[in-house]
């Protein structure tokens, strides 16, 4: 079966630092993607990066980088010099299989305090 | 584009009420999807659909029913409120439901049932 886990519950970093927000993953499926979406406060959902399982390298999108490694089935989200606006909830999510509607699963977030 | 919007943003429901949450999309997308987020957990599917007339269950459908006789609408019924239906509830809507094409979300439902 399909499982994501985030250890962290919440997470603190001082700001313009780096952070690794934690998530691994199960599946049976040889091919999949993993996902990662912030929620503020307002709380909307928010994608910020893809991770297809047989891509080459790791996903960047700006401040937003995911250390993807296959073999621990993990898939981390760095983000780096944090600023305020990063302060919000943090979930990563995994499409298992690679295709179908009913296939998006979710972890259970980190929340994540940028210290001024 | 507005994107995906949701109607109500809250809502208090007494047990054994009826309610419709509204969900529209102005993107176009053929999928769509209703998940509810419990407090300290991630987020559940309830209903999904792939186009217009067509829907199907996703992992906690008991309690709710939808309807999708729209590309832009995708309306969520809950018949006989329960408590356990106190949750945030978010409508989504993807171009396609493969590989990093990502959901995209409206800005969720808040609803109490007591």
């Amino acid at each position: 079966a399909q499982k994501i886990t985030q250890t962290q519950p919440g997470m603190f970093v001082q700001e313009k630092e780096a952070v690794t927000l934690d998530c691994t993953y199960d599946t049976s499926d040889p091919s999949y993607g993993l996902f990662w979406y912030k929620q503020p406060s307002s709380g909307e959902m928010i994608f910020l990066i893809y991770q297809g399982s047989y891509d080459q390298q790791n996903a960047t999108e700006g401040r937003y980088s995911l250390n993807f490694q296959k073999a621990r089935k993990s898939a981390n989200l760095v983000i780096s010099a944090s600023q305020l606006g990063d302060s919000a909830m943090y979930f990563c999510a995994m499409r298992s299989p690679p295709t179908g509607a009913n296939n998006l699963f979710f972890g259970t977030g980190t929340r994540l305090t940028v210290i001024p | 584009n507005a994107g995906v919007t949701q109607t109500p943003k809250f809502r208090i429901l007494k047990i054994g009420q009826s309610m419709t949450l509204q969900c529209t999309q102005d993107m176009n997308h053929n999928y769509m999807y209703w998940y509810r987020q419990d407090p300290g957990m991630g987020l559940k599917l309830i209903y999904y659909s792939v186009g217009a007339g067509i829907t199907d269950k996703g992992e906690v459908p008991n309690g709710y029913n939808v309807s999708r006789s729209t590309t832009e609408d995708f309306p969520l019924r809950l018949e006989l409120a329960a408590p356990s239906q106190t949750s945030v509830y978010f409508c989504a809507s993807s171009y396609r439901d493969e590989g990093g094409h990502e959901q995209y979300f409206g800005p969720g439902t808040r609803l109490t049932v007591t």
